[in-house]
C-alpha cells in the first residue's frame, strides 16, 4: 500500500469555484500534513502545513485533516487563474529518517 | 533572497557519461535532500544529508552518489547515467522546521 494516495486526475474549474482536493495516507504514525503547490517549470513550494486533526485556514485556502480516517483535504475558495498549478499532498517529517511521503499531485486549471 | 539554486536547468547526455548536478542554498540550512519527479510516480527521495559529511540513502538511491563537504552545497553525481534516470530532479533544504525549500529543478535526459 502506498504511503500517500492522491488521485492524480486533472481538474478544471471555472474562476470563482471551490476546488476540493483529497489524499489518504496509510501510516497512523504520521503527524505532519502538508500541501505543496507546484507551478509549471518550478519547484514545489509549501502552501499549507498542519500538525493535528481539524481545519487550518490561510486566506482562501483551508487544509483539513481527519486522523481517524487518515484523510487530508485542501479547499480553495473563490479560485483564481493564478491558482492553476499542481497540488501535492505530503505527510511525515521533511527531515531525518521519517521522511516526507508525497502524493502524485493534482493538476488544477482555473478557467477565466 | 533565500533560495536553493540548481544547475543546470536542462541537461541532455548519453549513457555512461558521468555528470554532476550542483545544488547550493544560501539559508544556512543543515538539512538538504535530492528528489526525482516522474509522471505517475510523484516525488521520490534519492539521498539526504543531515549535516556536513553526513549523508544517507532515500527511497531510490541506486545509480546516484552525493557528497556534503560544505554546508551550502550538495551535488548529485551520476557516475554512469542510464536512460531510466531520465527525470526531473529537485534539490531541497530545510532548517529543521516543517518548511522544505525546493530548487527550480533540473530536467535530465539520458539518451
Amino acid at each position: 500500500q502506498k504511503e500517500v494516495e492522491q488521485d492524480p486526475g486533472p481538474l478544471s474549474v471555472p474562476e470563482g469555484a471551490i476546488v476540493s482536493l483529497n489524499c489518504t495516507y496509510s501510516n497512523s504514525a504520521f503527524q505532519y500534513f502538508m500541501w505543496y503547490r507546484q507551478y509549471s517549470r518550478k519547484g514545489p513550494e509549501l502552501l499549507m502545513y498542519t500538525y493535528s486533526s481539524g481545519n487550518k485556514e490561510d486566506g482562501r485556502f483551508t487544509a483539513q485533516v481527519d486522523k481517524s480516517s487518515k484523510y487530508i483535504s485542501l479547499f480553495i475558495r473563490d479560485s483564481q487563474p493564478s491558482d492553476s498549478a499542481t497540488y501535492l499532498c505530503a505527510t511525515g517529517r521533511p527531515y531525518g529518517n521519517n521522511r516526507l511521503a508525497f502524493g502524485k499531485g493534482n493538476q488544477v486549471v482555473v478557467i477565466p | 533572497e533565500a533560495q536553493v539554486t540548481q544547475n543546470p536547468r536542462y541537461l541532455i547526455t548519453v549513457t555512461g557519461k558521468k555528470l554532476t548536478v550542483t545544488c547550493s542554498q544560501n539559508m544556512n540550512h543543515e538539512y538538504m535532500s535530492w528528489y526525482r519527479q516522474d509522471p505517475g510516480l510523484g516525488l521520490r527521495q534519492i539521498y539526504y544529508s543531515m549535516n556536513v559529511e553526513v549523508t544517507d540513502k532515500g527511497d531510490v538511491p541506486e545509480g546516484y552518489k552525493v557528497s556534503r563537504k560544505e554546508k551550502r552545497n550538495f551535488p548529485l553525481i551520476l557516475e554512469s547515467p542510464s536512460p531510466n534516470q531520465t527525470s526531473l530532479y529537485f534539490c531541497a533544504s530545510t532548517s529543521g522546521n516543517e518548511k522544505l525549500f525546493f530548487g527550480s529543478g533540473t530536467q535530465l535526459s539520458v539518451l
